[in-house]
């Protein structure tokens, strides 16, 4: 079974600094794909980056990018610059790639809320 | 533009009620998927449905149904079995390729009266 773990209940950031955020999972399946979303206050569920767990190369998309080491199973979400519009929780999240009986279903972490000051 | 439409926004049950969330999708998505999240916690899945007539059932499907009669549309009944239903409801779909996101609606939040 999969598991996924956020170790930081909630954090703070000063408005455009960087921030990390913990993610770390279990699987025994070989081939994997871990998900990053921001919810809003509002309660819609944002998707902002994705890495496969054979990718070469840690993902990137704009201000996020992903710290994946796969050894130490973790994939941890870098927010650079951080802007007030940040303020949310975030959820990593892991989908087998390989079992079609799998359904593609995602499997979540219990996330992390982070707020910005200004 | 193609999205997903939960209905309703807010939603209020009785004692002994059942009732049914809605869930419509025009992104063209084979996949559907209905989770629920508790207060300041993450979301579990209570049942997906890969292709039209056919579903599993997720983590926490005891008290809960579902079907899936067209690709568009994957309605969420909570049953008078479900104990504790309050909770904020989300719809999700996929292409149903591996490396695809989900997207979301923006949910449904059923609280007892």
């Amino acid at each position: 079974a999969q598991k996924i773990t956020q170790t930081q209940p909630g954090m703070f950031v000063q408005e455009k600094e960087a921030v990390t955020l913990d993610c770390t999972y279990d699987t025994s399946d070989p081939s994997y794909g871990l998900f990053w979303y921001k919810q809003p206050s509002s309660g819609e569920m944002i998707f902002l980056i994705y890495q496969g767990s054979y990718d070469q190369q840690n993902a990137t998309e704009g201000r996020y990018s992903l710290n994946f080491q796969k050894a130490r199973k973790s994939a941890n979400l870098v927010i650079s610059a951080s802007q007030l519009g940040d303020s949310a929780m975030y959820f990593c999240a892991m989908r087998d790639l390989e079992r079609k009986a799998a359904g593609n279903k995602l499997t979540f972490g219990g996330g992390t809320r982070v707020l910005v000051k200004p | 533009d193609g999205g997903i439409t939960q209905s309703p926004k807010y939603l209020f049950r009785k004692e002994g009620q059942n009732v049914t969330l809605s869930c419509e999708q025009n992104l063209n998505h084979d996949a559907m998927y209905w989770y629920r999240q508790d207060p300041g916690q993450g979301l579990r899945l209570i049942y997906y449905s890969q292709i039209v007539n056919d579903f599993q059932k997720g983590d926490i499907a005891e008290g809960y149904s579902v079907s899936r009669e067209k690709k568009e549309s994957f309605p969420l009944t909570v049953t008078s079995a479900q104990k504790n239903p309050t909770a904020f409801y989300l719809c999700a779909s996929s292409a149903g390729y591996s490396n695809q996101p989900q997207h979301f609606g923006d949910g449904t939040r059923l609280s007892i009266l």
